[in-house]
């Protein structure tokens, strides 16, 4: 079975600091996705970052980059510089080739 | 296109009611996804469409869950007898058919149902 464990219920950051969010999965694949998305009060998720299972290299997306660490299964979402924007649910994502498993969440909140 | 559009945003209906959704998908995209998410929870998969076939079903799409996508554009998701327990937020999703698991879905806002 796929699984995905996002640990950390809720996480806050001042602005402008950094802040990590955590992720660890599970899958007997060997080719696979993983994803993060966010997802703001009210609003469609959208996505934020992706990693390729089979590239070392961490992916980034300007503020946001990934320490994707395959033998360990884990997967984390740094936040860089952070924004008032940046306040939203944090889900991230297993994908193959049907669908996406998702995690339980983590709840940013950003103080100004 | 505006993206993936749902509809009604928000239903509240009594228990052992029929409801039906619907979801607009981006155009061009062939896949046609629903998910489930209740309050505190990342959504979780309920089925699957690819043009007008339904190729994957989860196991916590009952019997009184069926989903239809008749010309493979818009999607419906009737729940009929509807119990308390399925107050949730239901999302569609749509991606292009790539032949890779690197398919980018995107949601829409999703339908909010309550049963009282």
């Amino acid at each position: 079975a796929q699984t995905v464990t996002q640990s950390q219920p809720e996480m806050s950051v001042q602005e402008a600091e950094t802040v990590t969010l955590s992720c660890t999965y599970d899958t007997s694949e060997s080719d696979y996705y993983l994803f993060w998305y966010k997802q703001p009060p009210s609003r469609q998720m959208i996505l934020v970052i992706r990693q390729e299972a089979y590239k070392q290299q961490n992916a980034t997306e300007n503020r946001f980059s990934v320490n994707f660490q395959k033998a360990a299964k884990s997967f984390s979402l740094k936040i860089s510089d952070s924004q008032l924007g940046d306040a939203a649910m944090y889900f991230c994502a297993l994908g193959g080739y049907n669908k996406l498993i998702f995690g339980a969440g983590t709840r940013l909140a950003v103080h100004p | 296109d505006t993206g993936v559009s749902q509809d009604p945003r928000h239903k509240i209906t009594k228990r052992g009611q029929n409801v039906t959704f619907r979801c607009d998908p981006i155009s061009e995209h062939n896949r046609l996804y629903w998910y489930r998410q209740t309050l505190g929870q990342g959504p979780e998969f309920l089925t699957y469409f690819q043009n007008e076939a339904q190729l994957e079903k989860s196991r916590l799409l009952s019997d009184r869950f069926s989903a239809e996508r008749p010309k493979g554009s818009f999607s419906t998701l009737e729940i009929q007898r509807t119990e308390q327990g399925d107050s949730a937020m239901y999302l569609c999703a749509s991606s292009l058919d790539y032949d890779t698991v690197d398919t980018e879905a995107f949601f829409g806002q999703g339908t909010r149902l309550t049963v009282v």
